[in-house]
């Protein structure tokens, strides 16, 4: 399967600081790259849907200023926690595929980034 | 109504058992299917793609019933390795252009136990 990299795949920070996680389609052009937060022992709850060259559409619930999407090539996504706060702590997953012809193909994952915030 | 539902689980089974499970889905107008499985503390990985003949990949058996509005993965033989959460995925196309989105279902999970 395609490969997507995400990184970095472990970040402590301080409560208050901000923390960037990229993501990254090494193989192929991704037109749509999802970001997950899940926590321990629960699914994947999906916090926004990006597609490249336009905003990022947020889920119910979760807040576009602190949690800043920037899709702006075909390869690579980023997700900047911002004032990360110690309930922000979480495994954050993202996800490319590519719109063709109507349907999305299969999505590939990066690793994750588990975040810690102290 | 939930997009896509699946029984949570757990499935507890002995080695060698033949376990299935179902994905119910909400909107007609999804377009593809997936099955997906996830490792403790793991991202998923896609362990396969569902069509609308039914699709065989070894120990695993996929369908798509889409007048009921389900898709199934059967296990077969299951394996300790087989421990894992399963999570059922559907494309859902959206009227007007807009891309749809894949949605997730919160996954079943599987124990293989000696």
């Amino acid at each position: 399967g395609a490969v997507v990299s995400q990184h970095p795949s472990w970040v402590i920070c301080k409560s208050g600081t901000s923390v960037k996680i990229e993501c990254r389609s090494l193989d192929f052009q991704a037109t749509t790259m999802f970001w997950y937060r899940q926590f321990p022992k629960q699914s994947l709850m999906l916090m926004a849907t990006s597609n490249e060259g336009s905003k990022a559409t947020y889920e119910q619930g979760v807040e576009k200023d602190k949690f800043l999407i920037n899709h702006a090539s075909l390869t690579l996504s980023t997700l900047t926690v911002t004032s990360a706060h110690p309930e922000d702590s979480s495994f954050y997953i993202c996800s490319a595929t590519t719109y063709r012809t109507g349907v999305y193909t299969e999505a590939f994952f990066g690793q994750g980034t588990r975040l810690t915030v102290v | 109504r939930k997009e896509v539902e699946q029984d949570p689980g757990p499935f507890n089974v002995p080695e060698g058992a033949t376990v299935a499970f179902n994905c119910t889905y909400s909107n007609s107008a999804s377009q593809s299917f997936f099955w997906y499985r996830q490792d403790c503390r793991k991202e998923p990985k896609l362990l396969m793609s569902v069509y609308s003949s039914g699709n065989e990949d070894g120990r695993f058996t996929a369908q798509l019933n889409r007048a009921s509005q389900y898709i199934s993965l059967l296990i077969r033989d299951s394996k300790l390795s087989d421990s894992a959460t399963y999570l059922c995925v559907v494309n859902i196309r959206l009227y007007g252009g807009s891309q749809g989105n894949l949605i997730f279902g919160k996954g079943t999970k599987l124990s293989v136990k000696p």
